[in-house]
């Protein structure tokens, strides 16, 4: 079945400019996450989805950073105002879980943001 | 707070060679979970195995194995006769069960090469 897909792959930004990252989870997971990874780091957590409701934002490190699902399947990330600190790799996963127990989580391919 | 630590930045083994990758982890809950990643060339990340903190049985699955150790709060994972396509970035992750979100924190990854 079809995985974890993120669009685009690739996007450079000038500094200033708004982005919006899409991220479609596999079909009939309930929670999505968003992770910054900066090159040559691990994965860290910027927000959490259990179906449409945001129930964690406590990684997204300013108010530039918005993210939403409106329907609870697919998620975009939004930046504001990009800054150079804001070039990462945003990797997008999906669970089939919800409370209690975390059960793996698969991951997109990421889209690589380089903000110039 | 949550903290995962992974010493080993890189590590080069010739294959057939056995390798073990280091995962130390803090944390105040009494319940957790413990997961390892393996994030290919492609990018990628491939769930490996979920651990909870009440099962610490060593697991074998192949050629990997993981040894769970509460006492010295570590997760070891090992690679046996190593192969070149197990060249990778490996991320151990931990994170607590929640009603209400499940922030997983990575570690920093160890890149492993395998070489022919």
């Amino acid at each position: 079945g079809a995985g974890v897909s993120q669009s685009p792959r690739y996007k450079v930004a000038k500094r200033g400019q708004d982005v919006a990252l899409r991220c479609d989870p596999i079909s009939g997971h309930v929670s999505l996450f968003w992770y910054q990874q900066a090159l040559g780091q691990g994965p860290e957590f910027l927000t959490y989805f259990q179906n449409e409701a945001q129930l964690d934002k406590s990684g997204l490190p300013s108010d530039r950073f918005f993210a939403e699902r409106p329907e609870g399947s697919v998620s975009t990330l939004k930046i504001q105002r990009t800054q150079q600190e804001d070039s990462a790799v945003y990797l997008c996963a999906s669970s089939p879980g919800t409370s209690g127990v975390p059960y793996e989580q698969y991951f997109g391919p990421g889209t690589r943001l380089t903000v110039t | 707070a949550q903290k995962v630590t992974q010493a080993q930045t890189e590590i080069s083994v010739v294959e057939k060679e056995d390798v073990t990758l280091d995962c130390v982890y803090e944390t105040r809950d009494t319940t957790y979970y413990l997961f390892w990643y393996k994030q290919p060339p492609s990018g990628e990340l491939v769930f490996l195995i979920r651990r909870n903190s009440f099962d610490e049985q060593n697991e074998i699955s192949g050629r990997y194995s993981w040894n769970f150790q509460k006492s010295t709060s570590s997760f070891n994972f090992t690679i046996t006769a190593s192969q070149v396509v197990d060249s990778a970035v490996y991320f151990c992750a931990l994170t607590p069960p929640s009603n209400y979100g499940q922030n997983f924190v990575f570690g920093p990854g160890t890149r492993l090469s395998v070489l022919p």
